[in-house]
Formats: structure tokens, sequence, C-alpha cells
């Protein structure tokens, strides 16, 4: 079975910083991974995802997640946080393309300090 | 406009009276899914479909049904809802049959108080 596991529940960066959302993943075949962003009050938005070939994902607002398999992990960042960006980011996983359904993780709350 | 559209958006009910909730998408997506997200707790899958009259569990089905009569329309139906069914509820459709392939495009949500 599938899971994921988001270190960290809450963040906080200062406008500028890096921002660092980490992700690792349980799958038993490989996995399809992605990125979601949930504004306030809003439905979840794909950011980025990760199927096969290169590694290094790039998404929508300066995003960029790293697939490593010999870490199970697929982190996000970004090198400098926006007040925008303020929001409850999700990372999921699918197995593979025959994948009937995303397992979401728990969320991680990111806070961006004026 | 492509959307996902939830109704309603807002409800406050009483245990043990039977709700539902709508859920129609109008990008004549395959896939059809439920989540409820719970602090903590992220989102967890109640059921999802596949195609019309294909509906399979997620993670979390004890307490709800569903159906998959027309392509753009999937309900949730809470037929005896409980105090611990009070959520906020997700819909979401994706264009292929497997959400693997493709973004999942969600609803604005409905958020659920069973007193």
């Amino acid at each position: 079975a599938q899971s994921v596991t988001q270190l960290g529940s809450h963040v906080s960066v200062s406008e500028g910083a890096l921002v660092l959302l980490r992700c690792n993943y349980s799958s038993s075949v490989p996995p399809y991974l992605f990125w979601y962003v949930q504004y306030p009050n809003q439905g979840l938005q794909l950011l980025l995802k990760y199927t096969t070939g290169a590694t290094l994902v790039k998404g929508i607002n300066g995003f960029e997640a790293e697939f490593k398999k010999s870490e199970t992990s697929f982190h996000l960042t970004k090198p400098s946080a926006h007040m925008s960006d303020a929001a409850e980011y999700f990372c999921a996983v699918s197995e593979g393309t025959s994948g009937s359904r995303l397992t979401f993780g728990e969320g991680t709350q990111l806070t961006v300090n004026p | 406009e492509a959307q996902v559209t939830q109704n309603p958006r807002y409800l406050i009910t009483v245990t043990g009276k039977k709700l539902t909730v709508t859920c129609s998408q109008n990008m004549n997506h395959e896939y059809m899914s439920w989540y409820r997200q719970d602090p903590g707790l992220g989102l967890r899958q109640i059921y999802y479909s596949m195609n019309v009259e294909v509906t399979d569990k997620g993670d979390v089905p004890e307490g709800y049904k569903v159906s998959r009569k027309e392509k753009r329309n999937f309900p949730l139906i809470l037929e005896s809802p409980s105090p611990n069914q009070t959520s906020l509820y997700f819909c979401a459709s994706s264009e292929d049959r497997s959400p693997a392939y493709n973004e999942q495009f969600f609803g604005p949500g409905t958020r659920l108080t069973v007193l």
C-alpha cells in the first residue's frame, strides 16, 4: 500500500528566505508524486508532479521538487518566499500509471513573515 | 468556465437526518472522487468513480454512499449523519480514469457540521 509522510505540520519562513517542505513516500511500485497547494477557503490546486524522466520537476509560482528514489523523498523548495505563498501544501502519491487513486499526506501549513 | 461545483457550501444538520451533497463537473471528466479534510489528517478519500456506474471505496467509506448515474454528477449521501462526520468535504475530478495521469480539479468544498 502507498503512503505519504510530511515532516512538519507547520513551517514558518521570512519573506525572501528559502522554502523547504519535506515529503517522504512509500510505494510498492515506481510512484507518481504530486504537490498540491490549498489557499485559504479554496480547493486544492496542482503545483507540480513527477511521473518519469527528469527527477527535478519545476512547477508553478517558482516551486520545484526533486525525486530521490534512494531516500524515498520528494521535497518541495522555492528559493525565495513571497507573502502570497502562505498556504497549506499537500504531498500525494499514486502507485504508477495504474494507480486508481491518490494518497495524500497530512499537509504542511506554510507561514511567510514580513 | 471549466469547474467543479458543490452544493451546499455550508450545512449544519442534526444526527440522523439524511443529507446529500451534490457535485457536478462540466469538463467531461472520467474520474471523480470525494475527500474529507480534517485537521492533522490531511485529505482522506471516501469514494471514487472511474466511470459511469463504476464506484469504489476509498480509505474512509463507512457512513457514506455515492452513485454515478451520469458522467457529470457524483453526489455524496449521508444516510444517517453522526457528529464524527463533521468535516470539510471536497469533490474532485480528472480527465482520465487514473488521477495519476492528469491533474485533479477540486471543488470549493462543503463544510458540514453534524450536531
